[in-house]
């Protein structure tokens, strides 16, 4: 099952811009995590956001969540070729009366030197 | 800091083969280990949790015949994926989940590329 939804699905930018990529997800959640996935790669978890926060920063990383919209945003503040990447959000929380992480579709990041 | 070994990072095997991919926890117990897909250029799709010393949880649409798993121990569980077909070719990764005091946490596996000729 997925629970979210991403967008934009794509996104091509120049390095130094920011990058934003927002999620929504459609059922309660404990937390928000936003991971970020290399070509072929494993997972990179970057930040994780807690119900009942509303905002968290790590270095360039800005995420924010509105709980009542059911939605949260990732920005990337002076991007840089290096953050070429897909970057997911995934909620948990009890689904089916278990513990389960679910991802987003995903948004597939360029950032062209 | 936790780690999850999964192995092998690669396999490439013949049609109607069986593979078998494993998913240990390092240095603590996972009662729970989380098994999903990821098929070129989408999301990780879960298909199934993995309990410690009970049946898995299969999720809708995912054969539970076609995806064995077992979880015999704290730090193992494994996926087989018996009689492979050329569409079972996929990216697979394990995730070992560790229930805190106050917060939960998931530690993911490099995952396992799987191409089946």
């Amino acid at each position: 099952s997925q629970q979210g939804e991403e967008d934009p699905q794509a996104l091509s930018i120049q390095e130094g811009e920011n990058a934003t990529m927002n999620c929504s997800y459609k059922t309660s959640i404990n937390n928000l995590q936003w991971y970020r996935q290399n070509s072929g790669r494993g997972l990179v978890h970057l930040i994780l956001i807690r119900s009942n926060e509303r905002e968290k920063h790590s270095g360039r990383l800005r995420v924010t969540l509105d709980t009542s919209k059911k939605s949260s945003s990732l920005l990337i503040t002076a991007s840089r070729a290096a953050d070429t990447a897909s970057y997911f959000c995934a909620t948990d929380g009890l689904m089916d009366s278990s513990y389960k992480l679910i991802f987003g579709s995903g948004t597939r990041l360029l950032v062209r030197p | 800091g936790a780690v999850v070994s999964q192995h092998p990072s690669r396999v490439i095997c013949k049609s109607g083969t069986s593979v078998k991919i494993e998913c240990r926890s390092l240095d603590f117990q996972a009662t729970t280990m989380f098994w999903y897909r990821q098929f070129p250029k989408q999301s990780l799709m879960l298909m199934a949790t993995s309990n410690e010393g009970s049946k898995a949880t299969y999720e809708q649409g995912v054969e539970k015949d076609k995806f064995l798993i077992n979880h015999a121990s704290l730090t193992l569980s494994t996926l087989t994926v018996t009689s492979a077909h050329p569409e079972d070719s996929s990216f697979y990764i394990c995730s070992a989940f560790i229930r805190g005091a106050t917060n939960e946490k998931l530690f993911f596996g490099s995952g396992t590329q799987l191409s089946v000729l």
